[in-house]
């Protein structure tokens, strides 16, 4: 079956460590995304790839860090420079289409949580 | 900047009952995304629409461009229906991948 996975679910880490977010899909999308979702708020975006080996800042980029490498994976990084980790992540991707306008696809979300 | 306003932001709502969500936003858009998600936290698109109305199942989604609103109904509501149900839009050239602005989410929850 065609979708985004992400890995894991559920994360602990301790305030001061960098984490790694794991998002693979097989919809063979060129563009992916992470966004964050905080209780109370919109999902706001964190960074974005329109294509493998290029990225893009999102509005909440600060502290957060990804690369591209394969065109099926887009891992995010939440380093110790991000003041308030703990949150709910949630990567998608879009297939280009050459339209306007393209629907994205989100995977499960990890929700991480800094103590 | 896009801003999105979802309304209501909490419906409580009967098995069989006529359901209607809204959303406004500030700035022209090129699209307009409904998602649902459930309480688990995963999200599924449910509908994306540049005007008119689309339909599927018991869920409808129209939208007015010029007055730049919203809404998804769903009809026969049934408690499977509850989850939260978010409006984002699309808008701004970001080449070719597809920027997000997000409404902050409507919680339903359908009773017997």
């Amino acid at each position: 079956d065609g979708g985004i996975t992400q890995s894991p679910k559920y994360l602990f880490r301790k305030e001061g460590q960098n984490v790694t977010l794991s998002c693979e899909q097989n919809l063979n999308h060129d563009a992916m995304y992470w966004y964050r979702q905080d209780p109370g708020q919109g999902l706001r975006l964190i960074y974005y790839s329109q294509i493998v080996n290029d990225f893009q800042k999102g509005d909440i980029a600060e502290g957060y860090s990804v690369s591209r490498e394969k065109k099926e994976s887009f891992p995010l990084t939440v380093t110790s420079a991000q003041k308030n980790p703990t949150a709910f992540y949630l990567c998608a991707s879009s297939d280009q289409g050459g339209g306007p306008y393209n629907e994205q696809f989100f995977g499960p979300g990890t929700r991480l949580t800094v103590l | 900047k896009n801003e999105v306003e979802q309304s209501p932001q909490n419906l409580t709502a009967q098995e069989g009952e006529f359901i209607t969500i809204n959303c406004s936003y500030s700035v022209g858009i090129s699209a307009l995304h409904w998602l649902q998600q459930h309480p688990g936290g995963g999200i599924v698109s449910l509908f994306m629409l540049s005007s008119g109305k689309k339909k599927h199942g018991r869920l409808i989604a129209t939208i007015n461009i010029q007055e730049k609103h919203s809404s998804l109904h769903i009809t026969a509501s049934h408690p499977r229906d509850s989850a939260v149900y978010i409006c984002a839009v699309q808008w701004g050239n970001t080449g070719t991948a597809s920027k997000l602005t997000f409404g902050t989410g409507t919680r339903l929850q359908v009773t017997l």
